[in-house]
């Protein structure tokens, strides 16, 4: 499979621990992004590197959250202490400019990390 | 980034032809369109994305008026599996894309 792959797929926590997801994002793609999703609602953007150089992060990602990418292939996002209001679905998405028309990006996205936090 | 508005929800019927309307009506000359599919508890698959006039893939064709303010999807013979939320967005060619998801429309199709 070469597509974008997360792991892993779901993981309840106790308000207060610490979480890390993976992302692997298409092996040619220098774009990744991560994103949130809350029940009903769609996607919304937390942060973006463009090899391994974070250059975008949404307010929503508060100080409890770092998302690291380094040599530019994988990605994690850790959020501390976690709370209630963490419980999403968090994605990750990748792309690379070149493809097709130069000038027409295309993101890719993973199957997501469900974050249940009790 | 231009903002979309498309239908909240859909009905359709299995072999039925779907067309989804989003409106954006503040494109910008650089903004290109994309279409998403999204099933419960799955990442965003994408559908289509074009810039002006029509474009045609194996599983859906886009359309695009001379203005650029809206743009319709069409789902040829729709079954039940296409039962899921459609997102319209816009993007900005030549730059990285924090994509804007709206609430997208929620198709049902019945038997």
């Amino acid at each position: 499979d070469t597509g974008v792959s997360q792991d892993p797929r779901h993981k309840i926590t106790k308000r207060g621990q610490n979480v890390t997801f993976r992302c692997d994002p298409i092996s040619e793609h220098n774009r990744l992004y991560w994103y949130r999703q809350t029940l009903g609602q769609g996607p919304e953007f937390l942060t973006y590197f463009q090899n391994e150089a974070q250059l975008e992060k949404s307010r929503l990602l508060s100080d409890r959250f770092s998302a690291e990418r380094p040599k530019g292939s994988f990605s994690t996002l850790e959020i501390q202490r976690t709370e209630q209001g963490d419980s999403a679905m968090y994605l990750c998405a990748s792309s690379s400019p070149g493809q097709g028309d130069p000038y027409i990006e295309t993101q890719y996205f993973g199957p997501g990390t469900r974050l249940l936090v009790l | 980034l231009a903002k979309t508005t498309q239908p909240i929800s859909m009905d359709s019927y299995e072999g039925q032809e779907v067309n989804i309307t989003c409106s954006h009506n503040n494109i910008a000359t650089n903004d290109y369109i994309t279409w998403y599919q999204q099933f419960p508890s799955q990442g965003p698959r994408f559908i289509i994305q074009g810039y002006k006039t029509k474009v045609t893939n194996e599983v859906a064709s886009l359309f695009i008026p001379a203005d650029r303010k809206s743009s319709t999807l069409s789902l040829p013979r729709v079954s039940l599996s296409d039962t899921a939320v459609y997102y319209c967005l816009v993007g900005d060619r030549g730059g990285y894309n924090k994509l804007i998801f709206g609430a997208g429309t929620r198709l049902a199709v019945h038997p």
